[in-house]
């Protein structure tokens, strides 16, 4: 069974930083693209970055582009998000989410930007 | 970026309805797209994949069908636990894009 749990959420003053963690297990982590999916509260869901299997390639969304950084450690199944320049629009849950026989989505971790 | 127009946005329905949620692509998807279901203060559910695909473990209550720019999810014989919201996603390009969201309430 497919397990993602998010952790390193918490208030943080605009534009300070925080690094979001997601241990993933039940899966292959090594085989398979990660993302990063946020939803601010009452709102629907906003896709926000991915990586692919070996680090090699990234992509954002345009809203967190030059201030997210997402990254991965293969040899300890846990994928990061790096986020810098924060700001109140940022406030979401953020969601680690795999594609391995369907979606597979964490719990979530809130982040919440505000002075 | 491709829109996932999702309609209706709210209904209401009876326990024991048969529930009908429409997602419009802006293009051509093929059968890439998902539908997921969630509950308040709750993370996302994966209900379909595929377009058609059942997810491990949900009940065949829940079905999808559609492709190219089409698609629908079918809840039959809706109970109590089913009362959330409901998102479709596409996921044949980047960036992943999802629609607006309906929220099935209880009559």
């Amino acid at each position: 069974e497919v397990q993602l749990v998010e952790s390193g959420g918490g208030l943080v003053q605009p534009g300070g930083s925080l690094r979001l963690s997601c241990a993933a297990s039940g899966f292959t982590f090594s085989s398979d693209w990660m993302h990063w999916v946020r939803q601010a509260p009452g709102k629907g869901l906003v896709w926000v970055s991915r990586i692919k299997i070996d680090g090699s390639i990234t992509n954002y969304a345009d809203s967190v582009k030059g201030r997210f950084t997402i990254s991965r450690d293969n040899a300890k199944n846990t994928l990061y998000l790096q986020m810098h320049s924060l700001r109140a629009e940022d406030t979401a849950v953020y969601y680690c989410v795999v594609y391995s026989s369907g979606w597979n989505w964490g719990q979530g971790t809130l982040v919440t930007v505000s002075s | 970026d491709i829109q996932m127009t999702q309609s209706p946005s709210s209904l209401s329905a009876s326990v024991g309805d048969r529930v009908t949620i429409t997602c419009r692509a802006s293009q051509g998807i093929s059968n890439y797209v998902a539908w997921f279901q969630q509950k308040p203060g709750k993370a996302p559910k994966s209900l379909i994949y595929g377009a058609s695909s059942l997810h491990s473990g949900v009940s065949s209550k829940f079905s999808g069908s559609g492709s190219g720019t089409d698609f629908t999810l079918i809840i039959s014989n809706l109970q109590p636990e089913d009362f959330a919201t409901y998102y479709c996603q596409q996921y044949k390009t980047y960036p992943l894009t999802f629609g607006g969201g309906t929220k099935v309430e209880i009559k």
